[in-house]
């Protein structure tokens, strides 16, 4: 039961425009929803995060938004690079005794120069 | 800069074999997780804890225990590797502050092939 969905596996846009990568969740109990970076032969490494209380949040070029109402969260990249090019990973976090973290599958960005 | 070093990037090992996976870090974090990423799966927890000679099972611990004899390093053992367990392993470490956006550091990850 995959409750942290990322249903595109792979996207693929200019650079210079917005990439806009999606992410789903089935359980309300996430406190909050964090956004991480992949490079082929890295650790994924954090990028961004956003309360559960708060619809939106941004940091430079990127940019989560999140609508409880419908599941969904979302990360813009405004404008788009080719050094953006990774797999994102998408996650949820909640609470059972310390904090924990289920992570989405990925999609993996390609910037096209 | 938080660093987390793991003791291999790449491992072959056979059938039957015990393997350990070894991963320190230096910022003094009192949690430390190891993952394993598949294609199409993601990232999947296989144990955690959250101080020394403390664990907790993940989605995924059958056929894996874990060891934490110092605060700054965690063991992943394989008792007996199966093929199965062919994967890339991720340890990761974070501060506990209380919060769910404690951020995780992650090492560079060993590519196990079990064959």
């Amino acid at each position: 039961d995959q409750q942290v969905k990322q249903n595109s596996p792979s996207l693929s846009v200019q650079e210079g425009r917005i990439s806009i990568l999606n992410c789903d969740y089935t359980n309300s109990m996430f406190d909050y929803f964090l956004w991480y970076k992949k490079y082929p032969a890295e650790g994924p490494t954090f990028l961004i995060s956003i309360s559960s209380i708060k619809d939106k949040n941004e940091d430079g070029r990127f940019t989560v938004f999140l609508n409880k109402s419908a599941k969904h969260l979302s990360l813009h990249i405004v404008p788009s690079q080719p050094g953006d090019s990774a797999v994102y990973f998408c996650a949820a976090s909640y609470f059972s005794g310390t904090y924990k973290y289920i992570f989405g599958t990925g999609t993996r960005l390609k910037v096209l120069a | 800069d938080v660093k987390v070093t793991q003791s291999s990037r790449y491992l072959v090992k056979r059938t039957g074999e015990k393997v350990f996976l070894e991963c320190v870090q230096d910022m003094d974090h009192e949690n430390m997780f190891w993952y394993r990423q598949d294609p199409g799966l993601g990232l999947r927890l296989i144990y955690f804890s959250y101080d020394v000679k403390m664990k907790e099972k993940g989605d995924i611990p059958e056929g894996y225990s874990v060891s934490r004899e110092k605060k700054e390093r965690f063991s992943l053992i394989l008792e007996s590797a199966s093929t199965n367990q062919t994967s890339m392993y991720l340890c990761a470490s974070s501060p506990r502050t209380g919060q769910g956006t404690d951020t995780q550091y992650f090492g560079p990850g060993t590519r196990l092939t079990v064959l």
